[in-house]
């Protein structure tokens, strides 16, 4: 089976400051790795994923992830903080055909 | 352009009156899957279905069925609503073989609630 732990519901942050939201997984095989963005009132969006290959994956908006297996963890970074950036913040794995996902952090930018 | 539908987007309903979601897909995906988003719990997985006529159960189905007779169609019934079913849905589709690379397209979700 797999999981999925987002520490932190809520994470505050200054308009320009850096951005870290985190995502530990576990998985009994090595697994995909997503981050999905849903704005209010809106469906969930892929941000960026990781699948094979290189770990630090960049992804929309900015936004750019490193897939640290010792550490089974998939944080979720972006440099500078917009306003636009906004929104609730989903993790996700899937090592078969299930998907699991995170309870979600929900970023506040703060002008 | 590729999107999912869902209708409605927003439904009050009284406990025991069947009702039916609606999703839509045209994106010639094999793959789709229904989720409920609420609040703390994130999204949880109610059924999904590999391809036409192939459904298979999530991991909060009860209270829930869903039908595939067609690829770009994936309806989510629920035969006797209780209180406990308000929640927000969303409906996902992907390429077959490929949901765990291609990641998932959502719906833009419907918020029902149940009184």
């Amino acid at each position: 089976a797999q999981s999925v732990t987002q520490l932190g519901s809520h994470v505050s942050v200054s308009e320009g400051a850096l951005v870290l939201l985190r995502c530990n997984y576990s998985s009994s095989v090595p697994p995909y790795l997503f981050w999905y963005v849903q704005y209010p009132n809106q469906g969930l969006q892929l941000l960026l994923k990781y699948t094979t290959g290189a770990t630090l994956v960049k992804g929309i908006n900015g936004f750019e992830a490193e897939f640290k297996k010792s550490e089974t963890s998939f944080h979720l970074t972006k440099p500078s903080a917009h306003m636009s950036d906004a929104a609730e913040y989903f993790c996700a794995v899937t090592p078969y055909q299930k998907v699991t996902f995170g309870t979600g952090t929900k970023l506040q930018v703060i002008p | 352009e590729a999107q999912v539908t869902q209708n409605p987007r927003y439904l009050i309903t009284v406990t025991g009156k069947k009702l039916t979601v609606t999703c839509s897909q045209n994106m010639n995906h094999e793959y789709m899957s229904w989720y409920r988003q609420d609040p703390g719990l994130g999204l949880r997985q109610i059924y999904y279905s590999m391809n036409v006529e192939v459904t298979d159960k999530g991991d909060v189905p009860e209270g829930y069925k869903v039908s595939r007779k067609e690829k770009r169609n994936f309806p989510l019934i629920l035969e006797s609503p209780s209180p406990n079913q308000t929640s927000l849905y969303f409906c996902a589709s992907s390429p077959r073989g490929d949901e765990k690379s291609y990641g998932y397209t959502f719906g833009s979700g419907t918020r029902l609630t149940v009184v």
